[in-house]
């Protein structure tokens, strides 16, 4: 079946530190991936997605690139904010039937002033 | 546009008591779907819902019922809780069954059973 595995956590960084948060998928066929991001007390949101191999994902100064080949999309920011604490999700999407998400186990990520 | 609601926000149950977990969603989205959160174990699908009148078993469904009520409503019942089923619960909204839509999630409710 399909499995998501990313780093755990928690990552600690000072403020504009680089952040990378590692993930890699085993699925059969081509899965679209996802990362969604959860502030505390919420429920999660998408950040990024890319949905075939070589696509790079962005948004809000996050990126993650789907590497077909290391069975990866890693995410990565070249300069955090605290208000990028928050848990990160790595998660796929096969071409089953019902399309379900599975996710991986989450990071929380703490930036410090 | 409220998007994905979610009631109650907190519960705390004792061991055999049952109660529903309700959800609603303003997106005329047609798929809808029951999470459970862990401490590192990410998210694990209880139930889904791919239209309205249709329900499956996710991968962790023991334990729990659920209802599409119409196209707005999904809820999940715990019919006798147990405090294995202490965690946060989330349901979430997909458009359609593409693999390249994102799921849209409401705010939770967390759960503890005594």
């Amino acid at each position: 079946g399909n499995s998501v595995t990313q780093m755990e956590g928690p990552v600690t960084l000072s403020e504009e530190a680089f952040l990378t948060i590692n993930c890699t998928y085993t699925a059969t066929g081509y899965p679209s991936l996802f990362w969604y991001v959860q502030y505390p007390g919420e429920g999660l949101q998408l950040l990024l997605k890319a949905t075939k191999a070589d696509d790079k994902g962005s948004n809000k100064g996050f990126e993650a690139t789907y590497r077909k080949e290391t069975t990866s999309f890693h995410l990565e920011k070249g300069s955090v904010q605290v208000s990028d604490s928050a848990v990160y999700f790595c998660a796929l999407s096969g071409q089953a039937a019902g399309n379900k998400l599975t996710f991986g186990g989450g990071t929380r990520v703490l930036v410090k002033p | 546009n409220a998007g994905v609601t979610q009631t109650p926000k907190f519960q705390v149950l004792k061991t055999g008591q049952s109660m529903t977990l309700q959800c609603a969603q303003d997106m005329n989205h047609n798929s809808m779907y029951w999470y459970r959160q862990d401490p590192g174990m990410g998210l694990r699908l209880i139930y889904y819902s791919a239209s309205e009148g249709t329900t499956d078993k996710g991968e962790v469904p023991n334990g729990y019922n659920v209802s599409r009520l119409n196209k707005r409503e999904f809820s999940l019942r715990l019919e006798s809780a147990a405090p294995s089923q202490t965690s946060v619960y989330f349901c979430a909204t997909q458009p359609g069954q593409g693999p390249y839509n994102e799921q849209f999630f409401g705010p939770g409710t967390r759960l503890t059973v005594l």
